[in-house]
């Protein structure tokens, strides 16, 4: 079953406005990633966030980690059209397991 | 880098019929994980290995499902028989270490449709 949920499940803004993506989760986690996924090709890797850190930038993008909500939220600043895609958070599966369990995802799309 | 390598990218095949889906990691990594996804369940993982061990295979739906890593740079997931409920994206991974704090590296995945 799905550990991580995030909302909303779609989202379309216009370009150049930012786009905030939320992530909740079941149990304790030792970190979170956030991935991305284009229209028919595999993931790619955005951001970890570790259980001690409260936020963490790379470029246009902003991730917070709230661990007494278990939830974290992916901002992406000042978007463009090559944003469109989708975004899932992942965690470890647990039980020492280094396989990463994924939400279902929020599909993205930025209107030019 | 090359990236990680799946073969084929598409599949069509017929229900009882095995299929076998093929993966080449990065080089020099020494986990690989194989994930499914499908639009009701989402991105699953099946199986992973390490140093060409397998870990954790409690994804793995059934036993009409195997994998194997027979060396460093080669993986293989089977299905025999095949069903039409096993159609999906079948992605591979790979990543450097045993932590679940390094990123992993997703290949193109392989699109099966089981008629």
């Amino acid at each position: 079953s799905q550990q991580g949920e995030e909302d909303p499940q779609a989202l379309s803004i216009q370009e150049g406005e930012n786009a905030t993506m939320n992530c909740s989760y079941k149990t304790s986690i030792n970190n979170l990633q956030w991935y991305r996924q284009n229209s028919g090709r595999g993931l790619v890797h955005l951001i970890l966030i570790r259980s001690n850190e409260r936020e963490k930038h790379s470029g246009r993008l902003r991730v917070t980690l709230d661990t007494s909500k278990k939830s974290s939220s992916l901002l992406i600043t000042a978007s463009r059209a090559a944003d469109t895609a989708s975004y899932f958070c992942a965690r470890i599966s647990g039980g020492g397991a280094d396989g990463l369990t994924f939400g279902k995802g929020t599909h993205l799309i930025i209107q030019p | 880098d090359a990236g990680v390598i799946q073969s084929p990218r598409h599949e069509v095949t017929e229900m009882g019929q095995e299929v076998t889906l093929r993966c080449k990691p990065i080089s020099g990594h020494n986990s690989l994980f194989w994930y499914r996804q499908t639009m009701m369940r989402g991105l699953e993982l099946l199986i992973y290995f390490n140093n060409n061990v397998p870990i954790d295979d409690s994804g793995m739906p059934e036993d009409r499902f195997s994998a194997k890593m027979p060396n460093a740079s080669f993986s293989t997931l089977k299905i025999q028989p095949s069903e039409p409920r096993d159609s999906a994206v079948y992605f591979c991974a790979s990543s450097l270490g045993t932590s679940g704090s390094v990123e992993q590296f997703f290949g193109p995945g392989t699109r099966l449709t089981v008629l």
